[in-house]
This record gives C-alpha cells, sequence and structure tokens, in this order.
C-alpha cells in the first residue's frame, strides 16, 4: 500500500494561532486526499474531500474558512487550522485514495495530534 | 453507505483465532466491504476488502455469507499487535468515501 507521512506529528499552540499540517505520499501519485479529526475516545469523522489542483470540498459543519486545505501537487496536501481555539484539540488524519484493479483502498497517514492551550 | 453493526468489544486470548462479525443488511449487490484497523493513537491501517467471496492475505481473511448481509473477519492467530479497534465499512457503490463507525475494540489477552 501507500506510504503516507504527516508532519509534525504532534503540535502545541496558544490559542489565536494558525497551524499547517502537512500530508505527503510518498510513493504515489494522489489524486484524492481526505483530512479527518477524531476527538478523544470517537470514531475518525471526515472533514474533507481534496482533489489535486481543485478546491476541497467540506463535510457539512466544517467550517472552510477555519480549515483551510490546498492540494497542491499530487504529493502533498496541507491542511491549516486558522485561528486555533482548545475546541479545535484533536488528532488530525489524512488519508490518500488508490485505485488498483477498479478497487478502492485508502492508506492513512500516522496522524498529528494539535493541542491548543 | 450501507449501515454496519458491530459488537463494541471482544477479548481474544493470545494465539487463538479472533473472529469479527460484521453486519450489513442493506449493503447493496455491488457495494465492497472494507475492514480497517486503528491502534491506538495511529492512523487507521488498511486490512483487507471483499465483495463476495472470500478473501484471504497475509494479515486476514474474510468471509463474506452467501447473501452477503454479513462478514467475518478472521485473524487466525492473534498477537498482542492486534489489539485496536477494526472498523467494518460498506461505502456506497461508487463511492470513496468511508464513513467510521465505533467498531469494535479487539482486545488479545495473554
Amino acid at each position: 500500500g501507500a506510504v503516507v507521512s504527516q508532519h509534525p506529528s504532534w503540535v502545541i499552540c496558544k490559542s489565536g494561532t494558525s497551524v499547517k499540517i502537512e500530508c505527503r505520499s510518498l510513493d504515489f501519485q494522489a489524486t484524492t486526499m481526505f483530512w479527518y479529526r477524531q476527538f478523544p475516545k470517537q470514531s475518525l469523522m471526515l472533514m474533507a474531500t481534496s482533489n489535486e489542483g481543485s478546491k476541497a470540498t467540506y463535510e457539512q459543519g466544517v467550517e472552510k474558512d477555519k480549515f483551510l486545505i490546498n492540494h497542491a501537487s499530487l504529493t502533498l496536501s496541507t491542511l491549516t487550522v486558522t485561528s486555533a481555539h482548545p475546541e479545535d484539540s484533536s488528532f488530525y488524519i489524512c488519508s490518500v485514495r488508490g485505485v488498483a484493479g477498479g478497487y478502492n483502498e485508502q492508506f492513512f497517514g500516522p496522524g498529528t495530534r494539535l493541542t491548543v492551550l | 453507505d450501507a449501515k454496519t453493526t458491530q459488537p463494541p468489544s471482544m477479548d481474544c486470548a493470545e494465539g487463538r483465532a479472533a473472529n469479527l462479525p460484521c453486519n450489513h443488511s442493506t449493503i447493496s449487490g455491488n457495494e465492497y466491504v472494507y475492514w480497517y484497523r486503528q491502534i491506538h493513537s495511529q492512523g487507521p491501517q488498511y486490512i483487507i476488502h471483499g465483495l463476495k467471496n472470500n478473501e484471504t492475505n497475509e494479515m486476514a481473511s474474510l468471509i463474506i455469507t452467501e447473501d452477503r448481509k454479513s462478514s467475518t473477519l478472521i485473524l487466525p492467530h492473534a498477537t498482542l499487535r492486534d489489539t485496536a479497534v477494526y472498523y467494518c465499512i460498506a461505502p456506497g457503490a461508487g463511492s470513496y468515501q468511508l464513513t467510521f463507525g465505533k467498531g469494535t475494540k479487539l482486545s488479545v489477552i495473554p
């Protein structure tokens, strides 16, 4: 499967600052990437779907002006949490979509833990 | 997406087979069933997927009933490292968006 990395693996920031999280597909050209977040003891929730070179599609209830997604290349997508607040503290995970033999598989990054003080 | 139902938790003795059930009674004829797992504080890991035939890979086997309304993920020889939350997902036909439910928390016990 595809190898996906995220940077940073964890970040602590002050309330009101912006944080950028990078997601890289190391060995696979990802036309589609996904961003999820996961609160403690809860399941993953899809935030947005991004296609290379076009605007991301956000899920209902996710503020597109707060969570800026850029998918500038086939191997890199970034999520910027703008003006972060404590309630944005969460585990953010990206994934890339793979298509092989007509099947769809997603390969996930290791996640980024964001703590907003 | 077809709704899936899984038991919230299961225990399995180390070295024994772990059988994780999933009910997907509303699945349509061309929807695949995917299994992922998430070890604590890590991103989910793809395990296996299938349509109607049983599947096996180096990680697990997937048994799908003939009516496709349920499936079972089998880890043949569970180890402590298999302790994780296991998710059964049936995205809609033609869809590639995965909707994660609560999954089954598998605890492998020494």
